[in-house]
Order: structure tokens, then sequence, then C-alpha cells
């Protein structure tokens, strides 16, 4: 079975800390994913990743950097964590048909 | 603009009844549609997947429609269990394969009670 994991399942900072999140998968997968998902929204994706060192923009982008350093991890980090990132994010990765994976999810709250 | 509008946006049924979700969209090209089950504090677990024009699929007590024409689909749930209770999302795909964006639904919350 696929299985994506993501570390850690919750955080709490500070207004201006520094925060990365992680995702690994063990699916031999190209495709890496990191959403947020918010009350009264689908998940919206923020990056993505064909493989290793690879970086593509998704829809909801800024305030978040990612880095993809191997084909098994992908980290999403927030440099500057502000209130309005206090979301549930999740990581996910894809096959080649496009069947997608999620990890069950990173809480995080910026206080 | 949202792409994919899911109703209810909360659902509470008896264990034992029937219920359906819905899924409107406006994505295209919509190449597949997919039904997720999201539980508290865990990831998407896909319960089945739509591909052709008019489609149906059956998973045990979970059904589907899809009708492309009409932009709609939907998820039937027969006998509802306790177990059931979460959220299902409706994730259209414009692709079918890792090249292509995946749309989502903001979910239907279903809650069951004895």
């Amino acid at each position: 079975e696929a299985a994506v994991t993501q570390s850690p399942r919750n955080k709490v900072t500070v207004t201006g800390g520094n925060v990365t999140l992680s995702c690994r998968q063990t699916n031999s997968h190209n495709y890496m994913y990191w959403y947020r998902q918010d009350t009264g929204h689908g998940l919206r994706l923020i990056h993505y990743s064909y493989g290793a060192g690879n970086l593509q923009i998704g829809d909801v982008p800024d305030g978040y950097k990612a880095t993809r350093t191997t084909q098994e991890d992908f980290f999403l980090l927030l440099e500057l964590a502000s209130p309005s990132q206090t979301s549930l994010y999740f990581c996910a990765s894809s096959d080649a048909r496009g069947e997608v994976f999620f990890g069950k999810g990173t809480r995080l709250t910026v206080v | 603009k949202t792409q994919v509008e899911q109703s209810p946006q909360s659902l509470v049924v008896r264990q034992g009844e029937n219920c359906v979700l819905q899924c409107n969209y406006s994505v295209t090209p919509d190449n597949h549609l997919r039904w997720f089950k999201q539980d508290t504090g865990k990831g998407l677990v896909s319960l089945t997947v739509l591909v052709d024009q008019k489609d149906k699929t059956s998973n045990g007590r979970y059904s589907a429609t899809l009708d492309k024409d009409a932009k709609h689909s939907t998820l039937h749930i027969t006998a509802t269990l306790l177990d059931d209770t979460a959220t299902y999302i409706c994730v259209v795909g414009d692709r079918g394969s890792a090249l292509g964006r995946l749309h989502f639904g903001a979910g239907t919350q279903l809650i069951v009670i004895p």
C-alpha cells in the first residue's frame, strides 16, 4: 500500500517564526505535492515537484518555499510564519497515471 | 472562482439510512472524477474513480455516478454506519496523468447518529 508520512503531525509556532514541514513517500513516485486545507475551501495547491531538485509553483505559493531533496523527501518551509498560515497541510504523492496518495496531515497553528 | 461545488455542506443521518451527496463542477477538460473520504485527523482515502462520459461505479455500500454532459456526480451511501461519519470530497482531474491538475471541492460533512 502506498505510504506518505508527514511530520510533525501538529505544530504551534509564533508569528515570525521559522517552520519546516516534512514529507516522505516510499512509493517510488516522481510527483509530490503540498496542499493546505481550510474550512469552506477545497484543498489548495501550494507547491509541487516532478522529481528530486525540481520545484513547481502551485496556486497559493505566497509565503511558502519548498525543496525536494530526494525522490522520497519533500519539505515545505515557512520562513516568517503568519497567522493566515494557520491551516491543515497535506502532502501527497502521485504515480504516472495520476492516482494520488495523501499523508495524514500536519496541523499548523501560528499564534 | 470555485470550480467544484459540493452539496449539501453538511448532512446528519441515522444509522441504517441511505444518503446521497452531490458534486457539480465547471472544470474543463474533465478527464476523471474521484470521491475521497476524509476521517478526522487522517488523510484522504480514495473511494472510487469515474472516467467515462456517463459512468457508474460500485464499491461495497458506496456507489457513484458521473454525467460529464451535465458536469455532475453523485455519491450514494447505502445503509450508513457510524464509521461513515467523515468528510467526503469530490475531486476533478483535468488529465489522466500526474501532469494534470486536481480541482477539489470543499467537501460534505456527513454525521451518522445512532
